[in-house]
């Protein structure tokens, strides 16, 4: 039921640069604003980046957003044991007139 | 600091009704929409619906119309949400967040998280 699709899994190597792709449509991404989070089971979701490319105060430069048409992507840079969880994007769905999330995408560190 | 804290895990029937609070401290309550958004057992984060704490107006995800209703308690910087009719696909984590952003800042807070188990 999840209007954005992530890929279900992204994996690396300690120090590797990984992207996670969200792909959404014109009601979305393409006219609102994303927003990736960091969610380790159990507790609460961490934003790291708002607005397409912002990143909250305290979330390191390893993680950065980008977005092209109906398309985003979050990439971890120097990749580290403790990213692994799970991350999601979202928008505003201009249809569902509501915030809308990702599928999610399980990141593992090899 | 910036708090949400929400109310404890509940155990329900199917056919029940289930109520969460989430009590907001360390900025103004009316200030920013309160969002209720779930996590299902093994699944995604679905977006329920928000509520602005100062008007009291609501809007819900069309999946959740008819069932869910949010309401507050500006005297005590709290907020509900009232899901009925529960069913065994209801069972999740439920959060309530608030969020707001600016060209210079944001603002995204969550709760806890409270696990709705709906079983017979």
């Amino acid at each position: 039921q999840s209007v954005l699709t992530q890929p279900p899994s992204a994996s690396g190597t300690p120090g590797q640069r990984v992207t996670i792709s969200c792909s959404g449509s014109s009601s979305n991404i393409e006219t609102n604003y994303v927003y990736w989070y960091q969610h380790f089971p159990g507790t609460a979701p961490k934003l790291l980046i708002y607005r397409d490319n912002q990143r909250p105060s305290g979330v390191p430069d390893r993680f950065s957003g980008s977005k092209s048409g109906t398309s985003a992507s979050l990439a971890i840079s120097g990749l580290r044991s403790g990213d692994e969880a799970d991350f999601y994007c979202a928008a505003w769905d201009d249809r569902l007139s509501g915030r809308v999330f990702g599928t999610g995408t399980k990141v593992t560190v090899l | 600091q910036v708090q949400l804290v929400q109310s404890g895990a509940e155990v329900k029937k199917p056919g029940a009704s289930v109520k969460v609070s989430c009590k907001a401290s360390g900025y103004t309550f009316t200030s920013y929409d309160i969002n209720w958004v779930r996590q299902a057992t093994g699944q995604g984060l679905e977006w329920m619906g928000r509520m602005n704490p100062h008007s009291g107006n609501t809007a819900y995800a069309p999946k959740f119309q008819g069932r869910v209703t949010m309401t507050r308690n500006t005297s005590i910087s709290t907020a509900y949400m009232d899901l009925t009719s529960l069913r065994s696909e209801d069972t999740a984590v439920y959060y309530c967040a608030a969020f707001h952003y600016y060209a210079s800042g944001s603002f995204d807070y969550w709760g806890q998280g409270t696990l709705v188990t709906v079983s017979s």
